[in-house]
């Protein structure tokens, strides 16, 4: 059971350059999320998903978009990277809200 | 704004003391509060969690403690392993709140 995965697990980008990030998971959740986890800030989410077709802003979604076309899979975008974008992107599922939800290994994106 | 906080950003421990590290809450509909455990280089890890018609609440050599009257949640590891050492998160969900809001961490540090 390989849980939440997360591709790439390192990325450097140049500013300007876009990019997706993939999650996949095979629990057949249906809520999934994009964090960013930059230091001293904690874990901050990006966007969210309560099912297939279905996407919501979260906390800091500027400059992110999100798709979510199969149950599952959650792709993050980037289409103009800036530096401020810097950081570990983490995705997670869980069966409901407010239940306990897993986590990928990260994706670690650096713009330059 | 609600947020959740942390009293010790870090905490250094001998090994086989118990542990203890503490969670602030500002949001009084949360109702789900959570804790996870993040090694270095990996994706937050699920340690126990408790709902809000709960005080207290054991795992294996890990409890959680929930008081809310003063919006206060902690966690205590026993006989703490070397292996304990992480960065600890609690993370708060329920009522008005449809995601889980992390607090900022605590890097526990076990020595042998």
């Amino acid at each position: 059971n390989a849980g939440v995965t997360q591709t790439p697990k390192f990325r450097v980008l140049k500013t300007g350059q876009s990019m997706t990030l993939l999650c996949a998971q095979d629990m057949n959740h249906e809520y999934m999320y994009w964090y960013r986890q930059d230091p001293g800030m904690g874990l901050r989410l990006i966007h969210y998903s309560v099912g297939e077709g279905t996407t919501a802003k979260g906390e800091v979604p500027d400059g992110y978009n999100v798709s979510r076309l199969k149950k599952q899979n959650f792709l993050l975008g980037l289409e103009s990277a800036a530096p401020s974008q810097t950081s570990v992107y983490f995705c997670a599922s869980s069966i409901q809200l407010n239940t306990e939800a897993f986590f990928g290994q990260g994706t670690r994106l650096t713009v330059v | 704004g609600e947020s959740v906080g942390l009293h010790l950003p870090t905490l250094s421990v001998q090994e086989g003391d118990n542990s203890i590290i503490n969670c602030a809450y500002s949001n009084s509909a949360s109702d789900y509060f959570i804790w996870y455990k993040q090694e270095s280089g990996k994706g937050p890890q699920f340690i126990i969690d408790i709902r809000s018609n709960m005080d207290k609440r054991q795992g294996q050599r890990v409890t959680v403690l929930l008081n809310k009257t003063v919006k206060h949640l902690s966690l205590q590891i026993a006989a703490t392993q070397p292996g304990d050492s992480a960065v600890y998160f609690c993370a708060e969900g329920g009522g008005s709140n449809y995601k889980l809001t992390f607090g900022k961490g605590t890097l526990l540090t076990v020595n042998p």
